[in-house]
C-alpha cells in the first residue's frame, strides 16, 4: 500500500518567511510524528500526534515551530520567521493503531534557508 | 531522559565479512527497540525491532539483533555483508509507552568494499 508521503519534498526559502510542510500518513495510523536530521544533531524528535491531539510539544525547538492535525490524517509542520539553523531534512513518520508501535518514515522535506 | 550510542561512526568491510554494530541506550523503564536504515537516496526503513519476549530478534536482508538487558545493548549483526549493505544504520529507542517519539543514534555510516 502506500506509505508515508511528504510535501514538498524541497524548499528553499529566504531568512524570515515563513514555510509550512505537509505530511500524509499512512491510511489507518492513528499516530503521526515529527522528526528533523540535521547534520550537527543527527535526528530529533519533535513532536507527536495521537489523532488530533499532540499531548506533547516540550519537543519543538523554539516558540516559532507549530504542528497540528486534523481530521486525525494530513498534519503540517509550521515554521515562522525562519532561520539559517532550521536548515535541516523533516521527516515525518506515522504508527498504527496500537499494539504496534512500529514507526514508518516518509521520504522527509528538505528545507533550505537562504 | 534517555540517550541511544552507536560507538562506531564510520565502518569499512569487505564483502562477505561478519558485521557487528554497537548499540548501549539508557532508560530505566521498559523499552523499545529499533535499528532503522538509510539506502543512498533513500528514506529510513525499518530493519528490525525488539518489544518483548525472544532477546534474538531477526529482521529484514538477514539482519539481526539481540537484547541484552544487563548490559542496555542491542547490537545489530549480519554474518556476511554485501555491498548492497553499504548505507547508514541507526539505532533508535522509546519508552515503555510505545507512543513516545524515537530517540536515536547518532548513525553509523557502513561501507562495503566490493
Amino acid at each position: 500500500g502506500a506509505g508515508v508521503s511528504q510535501s514538498p519534498s524541497n524548499k528553499v526559502t529566504e531568512k524570515g518567511k515563513d514555510v509550512e510542510l505537509r505530511c500524509d500518513p499512512i491510511s489507518g495510523h492513528t499516530a503521526l510524528y515529527w522528526y528533523r536530521q540535521s547534520l550537527g544533531q543527527g535526528l530529533e524528535f519533535l513532536i507527536y500526534f495521537q489523532g488530533n491531539s499532540a499531548p506533547d510539544k516540550s519537543g519543538l525547538p523554539s516558540d516559532r515551530f507549530s504542528a497540528e492535525r486534523t481530521g486525525g490524517s494530513v498534519s503540517t509542520l509550521t515554521i515562522q520567521r525562519t532561520q539559517q539553523e532550521d536548515s535541516a531534512v523533516y521527516l515525518c513518520a506515522s504508527s498504527p493503531p496500537p499494539a504496534d508501535w512500529t514507526q514508518y518514515f516518509g521520504p522527509g522535506t528538505r528545507l533550505t534557508v537562504l | 531522559a534517555q540517550s541511544v550510542s552507536q560507538h562506531n561512526h564510520h565502518v569499512i568491510l569487505s564483502e562477505a565479512a561478519s558485521l557487528e554494530l554497537g548499540c548501549n541506550y539508557s532508560y530505566g523503564g521498559t523499552v523499545n527497540l529499533f535499528w532503522y536504515v538509510q539506502y543512498p537516496g533513500q528514506h529510513l526503513q525499518l530493519l528490525l525491532k525488539y518489544f518483548s519476549g525472544d532477546p534474538l530478534v531477526k529482521g529484514i536482508k538477514g539482519f539481526e539483533a539481540e537484547f541484552i538487558k544487563s548490559k542496555f545493548s542491542f547490537n545489530l549483526r549480519k554474518p556476511s555483508v554485501q555491498w548492497s549493505d553499504t548505507a547508514e544504520y541507526f539505532c533508535a529507542v522509546n519508552g515503555g509507552g510505545g507512543a513516545d517519539g524515537l530517540t536515536f543514534g547518532k548513525g553509523t555510516h557502513l561501507i562495503i568494499q566490493p
